[in-house]
C-alpha cells in the first residue's frame, strides 16, 4: 500500500515557468511533510518542509502548500531555473514516533528547459 | 563533516554471490537508515537503526538481506546470495536525535547479473 502518492511522474517546463508537483497521504497521523531534491548520481537533499499547523511555507523560490483536510500538499518552484532540474520526492513521517521514518513518493522528474 | 560516505559507489556482481555495502554515518548522529531505490518503487526504507540497535527491519525483503551496525560509525547491508532483481541504488542516510533532516549519503549502485 503506498501511503504517499504523488504525481506527475515527470514534467518539462521552461525557464521561468512554475512547476507544481503534488502529494497526497493517506495517514492521518503523518504530521512533518518534506521534500528532498536529488540530482543525477547523487543522494537526496532536503529542499524545505512543512508542518501541518500551517498553510504554506516559503523558502526562496520554493513554497510548500498544505491542505490538511484534502490531506495533500505540492511543491512550487517559482521563476524556475535549468539548475532546478533534478527529481523531487515528497515524503511524510510521524513526530511522535521518534525516529522521523519517512514514507516517499514515487518522486518527480523535473526538466527546465533554458 | 565529510557527510554520510558509502562504499563502494558501483558494484557489478554475478547473481549468487555475497554483496556487502558499506556505511559511515555522521559523527554524533544517532539514527541510520538503508533504503533502496528503483524506478518501479521510488524509495524504499529498508531497515534503521538507533543507537546502533536495529528498530524496524520490517522493509528487508526477504531473509537473504541482512544488516548490522556494530558500531556508532559504521554499518553493513548485505544480500546473499544476490539476484538480479536486487539491482538498484541503495542509499544510507543518517540523522540525531531529535533533529528532522535525514542526511543521505551517495549511494551504491548495484548491478547484479
Amino acid at each position: 500500500q503506498q501511503q504517499v502518492k504523488q504525481s506527475p511522474q515527470s514534467l518539462i517546463v521552461q525557464k521561468g515557468g512554475i512547476p507544481i508537483i503534488n502529494c497526497a497521504y493517506e495517514n492521518t497521523a503523518f504530521d512533518y511533510f518534506p521534500w528532498y531534491q536529488q540530482f543525477p548520481g547523487k543522494g537526496p537533499a532536503l529542499l524545505i518542509a512543512i508542518r501541518p499547523d500551517v498553510s504554506e511555507k516559503k523558502e526562496g523560490r520554493f513554497t510548500i502548500s498544505f491542505n490538511k483536510s484534502a490531506k495533500q500538499f505540492s511543491l512550487h518552484i517559482m521563476d524556475s531555473q535549468p539548475g532546478d532540474s533534478a527529481t523531487y520526492f515528497c515524503a511524510a513521517s510521524i513526530s511522535g514516533a521518534g525516529s522521523y521514518q519517512l514514507t516517499f513518493g514515487k518522486g518527480t522528474k523535473l526538466s527546465v528547459i533554458p | 563533516d565529510a557527510g554520510v560516505i558509502q562504499s563502494p559507489r558501483h558494484e557489478v556482481t554475478e547473481m549468487g554471490q555475497e554483496v556487502t555495502l558499506r556505511c559511515k554515518p555522521i559523527s554524533g548522529h544517532d539514527y541510520l537508515f538503508w533504503y533502496r531505490q528503483t524506478m518501479m518503487r521510488g524509495l524504499e526504507l529498508l531497515i534503521y537503526f538507533n543507537n546502533n540497535v536495529p528498530i524496524d527491519d520490517s522493509g528487508m525483503p526477504e531473509d537473504r538481506f541482512s544488516a548490522k551496525m556494530p558500531n556508532a560509525s559504521f554499518s553493513t547491508l548485505k544480500i546473499q546470495p544476490s539476484e538480479p532483481r536486487d539491482s538498484a541504488v541503495y542509499f544510507c542516510a543518517s540523522r540525531p536525535q531529535g533533529g528532522t533532516e535525514a542526511f543521505f549519503g551517495q549511494g551504491t549502485r548495484l548491478t547484479v547479473v
